[in-house]
This record gives C-alpha cells, sequence and structure tokens, in this order.
C-alpha cells in the first residue's frame, strides 16, 4: 500500500526550513528518500533503516519511528537547488522493494 | 562513472503495438527494477531482475514483460499497448537490494501510446 506524504506542496523563500512526513499502514524496514526535479531521474538521498534512526545529508536530514511507521524529512536553510519534488519510498517486512508515496512539491524562491 | 542509461529516451506508438525499452546499469550493480510512472504521480513498482532472474513483480499485467542479460542490462517489454500505458518508465539499479546505497534512477523513457 503506498505511503501517505504531507504536505503536498510547500513554498518557501531560501533560507527557510521545511519538514515532510511520510506515513505507513505497515510495519515498516526502511524508509528511502528521493528528490526528482523536473524532467530528471529522481535522485537518491537517504535510506534510514529500523531502530529510530536519524540521518543527516549536508543540511537535509531525516528521522524514522518505527512505532509510528513515520519518517520526516527535514530541509533546513533551504537553498534554490533544493526545489522539486520529494520521495519516500517505504520498504516493509517480505519485500526489499521501495513504494513509492505521491511526492511532496518543494518550490523554493529567492 | 556513468549512471542508470536508458534509450529511448521519447517513443511514441500505436495502441496495440509493441514497445521495448532498454536500461543499462550503474557500473558495480547488479540489480535492476523497472517503475512506470504516471504524470504528477510517484514512481509504481513493475519488476524488479537479480542474476537474470524476475526477482518481485508489482501489480502489472502479463502484457508487461522483461529480461536482465549476463551483463546485467535490461529490457521492459509492452504488448498489445493501450492508451493508459502512456507514462515515464523508469529504470533503477541497485546493489545487494538497494538497502545500503539506495536505487539509482536512469532519466526515463517518455512512452506516448496514441
Amino acid at each position: 500500500q503506498q505511503p501517505v506524504q504531507s504536505p503536498q506542496a510547500v513554498i518557501l523563500r531560501e533560507g527557510e526550513d521545511a519538514v515532510i512526513n511520510c506515513s505507513s499502514s505497515k510495519a515498516l524496514y526502511s524508509v528511502h528518500w528521493y528528490r526528482q526535479k523536473h524532467g530528471e531521474a529522481p535522485v537518491f538521498l537517504m535510506i534510514l533503516l529500523k531502530g529510530g534512526e536519524q540521518k543527516g545529508h549536508e543540511k537535509i536530514s531525516a528521522s524514522f519511528n518505527e512505532k509510528k511507521q513515520q519518517s520526516s524529512l527535514y530541509l533546513t536553510a533551504s537553498q534554490l537547488s533544493y526545489s522539486g519534488t520529494y520521495f519516500c519510498g517505504t520498504v516493509s517486512g517480505g519485500s526489499y522493494i521501495p513504494t513509492f508515496g505521491r511526492g511532496t512539491s518543494l518550490i523554493v524562491h529567492p | 562513472d556513468a549512471g542508470v542509461t536508458q534509450s529511448p529516451t521519447h517513443l511514441i506508438k500505436t495502441r496495440g503495438q509493441q514497445v521495448t525499452l532498454r536500461c543499462s546499469p550503474k557500473s558495480g550493480h547488479d540489480t535492476v527494477s523497472w517503475y512506470q510512472q504516471a504524470l504528477g504521480q510517484g514512481p509504481q513498482f513493475i519488476f524488479q531482475y537479480y542474476e537474470e532472474e524476475e526477482r518481485q513483480r508489482g501489480n502489472f499485467p502479463d502484457r508487461f514483460s522483461g529480461h536482465q542479460f549476463p551483463n546485467y542490462s535490461s529490457e521492459l517489454n509492452v504488448n498489445a499497448l493501450l492508451l493508459g500505458d502512456s507514462a515515464l518508465y523508469l529504470c533503477a539499479s541497485s546493489a545487494s537490494g538497494g538497502q545500503i546505497g539506495g536505487y539509482t534512477f536512469g532519466s526515463g523513457t517518455r512512452l506516448t501510446v496514441v
């Protein structure tokens, strides 16, 4: 079953922060995060394995709460280059294939 | 280091025809997955190939079939095309099931069925 991402869209000014949430109805083994710019391939940002860990990637970090079956992506001091659609891909037990949400569109203005 | 290469980039086919899409994985990757992405949607899993075998399959009809070659490259075949098959088809490669380094996606093949 497809994870639910919220919000659907975010509009920011440079330097502002954003949080993108990803929720699943299934018990999760891991969560992938990707960013896709218009007309381009999705780019891998990070993967979080169950254990409630938090990972960082430059000014982008994420957390994984396996009890709540949720993950959140944190973008701090956003840059113009952060604009794009962010997808979470959830992996449930028995399969290593990520199921992707519908995406969150992030627009960063100067 | 070349990433994932897909060909062709764009394709227009007539309803009922057959199409073959091709993918070369990133160097060092042994697993290839195919996804269909409709406009404004997330990628939907079609199937995954590992060691030249279909390892897992998503909820797609048998009209969708694939193949993986000994050099890890892969093909996606779609028979009896429907208008609803129009989408961006993404190939993603990974190592070790993608649970460490995630998936590396190609730029996709835009298929239009008329």
